[in-house]
């Protein structure tokens, strides 16, 4: 089945930077790529996805780039602030299946 | 809309007892699934569903059972729980698994 590895686990930045989180998938059948927050104590919600047919989208200070080749996709946020503080998971999905990475603690320091 | 409920918040079970976790969503999606999260290891795949009558199993389905009687309800039975399905459950729904899901409030369960 797939397989879905993120690094960094844990990441530190000052306000203001940019943090980049990135995901390897195993499946190069899966074809959905969403990433999810989760602030502490919350439910995960979606900040932004592509499909394997895009190589890049943004929303404002969020982007994705999907790298099908390598088998590897990455969040970039712009413009860190305090609030963006929360555990990001990445996803794959082939199918009706979902793999999600196991989590990246990213911590925005003021 | 309520969205995607959850009920019980919080249970606490003894080894081989048995529950059903109770998950609804007023949205009228057809995809719906439920996930387990346990610390650093993100959210695994249990069961899902494409729609009323049909199910299928994730990644991690042993010991669990669903249904889908209707679009609304998926519910989740523990048959004989055990200290390993200690975990937070997390239910979510879309239109379509390559949609946005919603997730519920999650139920956190303790297994002594």
């Amino acid at each position: 089945g797939e397989n879905v590895e993120q690094h960094p686990s844990t990441l530190s930045v000052q306000e203001g930077d940019s943090a980049v989180i990135k995901c390897t998938y195993s499946d190069s059948a899966s074809n959905y790529f969403p990433w999810y927050k989760q602030e502490l104590g919350k439910r995960p919600q979606l900040i932004i996805d592509i499909r394997s047919n895009v190589g890049e989208k943004k929303d404002q200070r969020i982007a994705v780039t999907l790298n099908k080749t390598a088998k590897h996709f990455s969040l970039h946020i712009t413009e860190t602030q305090p609030e963006d503080s929360a555990v990001y998971f990445c996803a794959a999905s082939r199918d009706n299946d979902m793999r999600f990475g196991a989590g990246t603690r990213l911590t925005v320091k003021p | 809309n309520a969205g995607v409920t959850q009920t019980p918040k919080f249970q606490v079970l003894k080894t081989g007892q048995s529950m059903t976790l109770q998950c609804a969503q007023d949205m009228n999606h057809e995809y719906m699934s439920w996930y387990r999260q346990d610390p650093g290891m993100g959210l695994r795949l249990i069961h899902y569903s494409v729609g009323a009558g049909i199910t299928d199993q994730g990644e991690v389905p042993n010991g669990y059972n669903v249904s889908r009687s209707t679009t609304e309800d998926f519910p989740l039975r523990l048959l004989s729980a055990a200290p390993s399905q200690t975990s937070v459950y997390f239910c979510a729904s879309s239109f379509h698994m390559r949609d946005e899901q919603y997730f519920g409030p999650g139920t956190r369960l303790t297994v002594t």
